[in-house]
């Protein structure tokens, strides 16, 4: 059973404030590794997908880095707004199977 | 670009009653996904479609949900009759294909409650 795990469950943090959250998934037959935003009330939208091991992407103030030998993803926000409250999901892709498995998420309250 | 739209957005029905969802993905996109989301839990693939057929349907619970894709663009996800464990958010996703390194574009689910 493929496992994905991510961490803290739940933040909050003051506005201004930089944070971080973990995904860790399987070290092997590792296919791709996707972010995805999930506002309350609207759709989970994509952040970033990685395929390579090293990789880092950016959007803005958001950005991502990618271990797939040790098998974990780290998604940074600096500078945190309210407007970035939301549930942050990770989703691992296996070569193995065709499909993502996703973690349970990250849900982030950034107070003003 | 229009994104993937889902209805209803919320339902509340009563153990045993059966229940529909419908959902629009984004124009071209060949690939058709349906996901559940216990409170808590991350989403959980329920079937994909490539076009008109059936990838993936092994964590589907198949004496009670069905689904289809007919013409390859719209779908439906039907549970019959629903179970208290049924209550979660169900989303629809789509993608141009079925790569796994390809974004998914997501529809804002539907919230069903069974009472």
């Amino acid at each position: 059973i493929l496992n994905v795990e991510q961490s803290p469950q739940s933040l909050h943090v003051q506005e201004g404030d930089s944070t971080n959250f973990t995904c860790s998934f399987p070290s092997s037959n590792f296919y791709a590794l996707h972010w995805y935003r999930w506002e309350t009330a609207k759709s989970p939208k994509a952040l970033f997908v990685m395929t390579l091991n090293g990789d880092e992407k950016k959007k803005g103030r958001i950005s991502a880095t990618l271990n797939t030998k040790e098998g974990y993803s780290y998604l940074y926000i600096k500078g945190s707004q309210p407007e970035d409250s939301a549930t942050y999901l990770c989703a691992f892709g296996s070569s193995n199977t065709g499909k993502l498995i996703f973690g349970q998420g990250t849900t982030l309250q950034v107070k003003p | 670009e229009a994104g993937v739209a889902q209805s209803p957005r919320y339902k509340i029905i009563e153990k045993r009653q059966s229940v529909a969802f419908w959902c629009n993905p984004i124009s071209g996109h060949a690939t058709l996904y349906w996901y559940q989301q216990i409170l808590g839990q991350g989403p959980k693939l329920l079937i994909q479609f490539q076009n008109n057929g059936v990838v993936d349907d092994s964590q589907l619970p198949k004496d009670r949900f069905s689904a289809e894709r007919l013409k390859g663009v719209d779908s439906t996800l039907k549970i019959q009759p629903a179970k208290l464990e049924d209550s979660a958010v169900y989303l629809c996703a789509s993608s141009l294909g079925p790569d796994r390194a390809r974004w998914q574009y997501f529809g804002p689910g539907t919230r069903l409650t069974v009472t």
